[in-house]
């Protein structure tokens, strides 16, 4: 059954470390993305990758970091340098090919700084 | 650059009463144009989509007609029930399909009994 899979789905982090949020696809999408939701807010982009060993900076970067090592995995690492990690994150990808694909998205993990 | 503007809610509305949520966009040349639903601690789902001027989409009664003249894509149903109590996010792909999609905020949708 293909799909993309995020784990964990709860995740606590103590103040000044970093933990690594997963996300694997099995759909052979070329793109993968990572959203960061706030409550009662919309998606921010925080990086994205449309090829192996290649990924982009999205509009809030700044204290994440990513690896694509492989097509089908596109984990995401929150920082200490992140200052308010509290947050619902959603991975998704989708094809590269064309402009007319939709996205396909992960249940989503939600980080909580205690 | 390309954008998405929805109505803000939330929108409070009785069973079976008429559905619309407002979403227009700004976007050089002919974007894919898509709904998208988000129930509560989920990720998003895709509810529908069109890739072209007045195509609809459709999907469990939801309906969205891409408006080139208007740069319009809004959302309809017919009858709400309690389980369409969601969050609705427009969305749409730039032609190059090279670049992500630009959602918009989302619109929180309550239906009551």
């Amino acid at each position: 059954d293909g799909g993309i899979t995020q784990s964990p789905k709860y995740l606590f982090r103590k103040e000044g470390q970093n933990v690594t949020l997963s996300c694997e696809q099995n759909l052979n999408h070329d793109a993968m993305y990572w959203y960061r939701q706030d409550p009662g807010q919309g998606l921010r982009l925080i990086y994205y990758s449309q090829i192996v060993n290649d990924f982009q900076k999205g509009d809030i970067a700044e204290g994440y970091s990513v690896s694509r090592e492989k097509k089908e995995s596109f984990p995401l690492t929150v920082t200490s340098a992140q200052k308010n990690p509290t947050a619902f994150y959603l991975c998704a990808s989708r094809q590269r090919q064309g402009g007319f694909t939709e996205a396909f998205f992960g249940q989503g993990t939600r980080l909580t700084v205690v | 650059g390309d954008s998405v503007t929805q109505m803000e809610g939330p929108v409070t509305l009785s069973e079976e009463a008429f559905l619309t949520i407002n979403c227009t966009y700004t976007a050089t040349g002919y974007p894919s144009l898509f709904w998208y639903v988000q129930y509560p601690g989920e990720g998003l789902q895709l509810l529908l989509k069109a890739t072209k001027a007045d195509d609809k989409g459709s999907n469990k009664g939801f309906e969205a007609t891409y408006r080139k003249e208007t740069t319009s894509f809004h959302l309809e149903k017919g009858s709400v029930q309690v389980s369409d109590s969601a969050v609705y996010f427009c969305a749409l792909s730039p032609p190059s399909g090279n670049t992500p999609l630009v959602f918009g905020k989302g619109t929180r949708l309550s239906v009551i009994a």
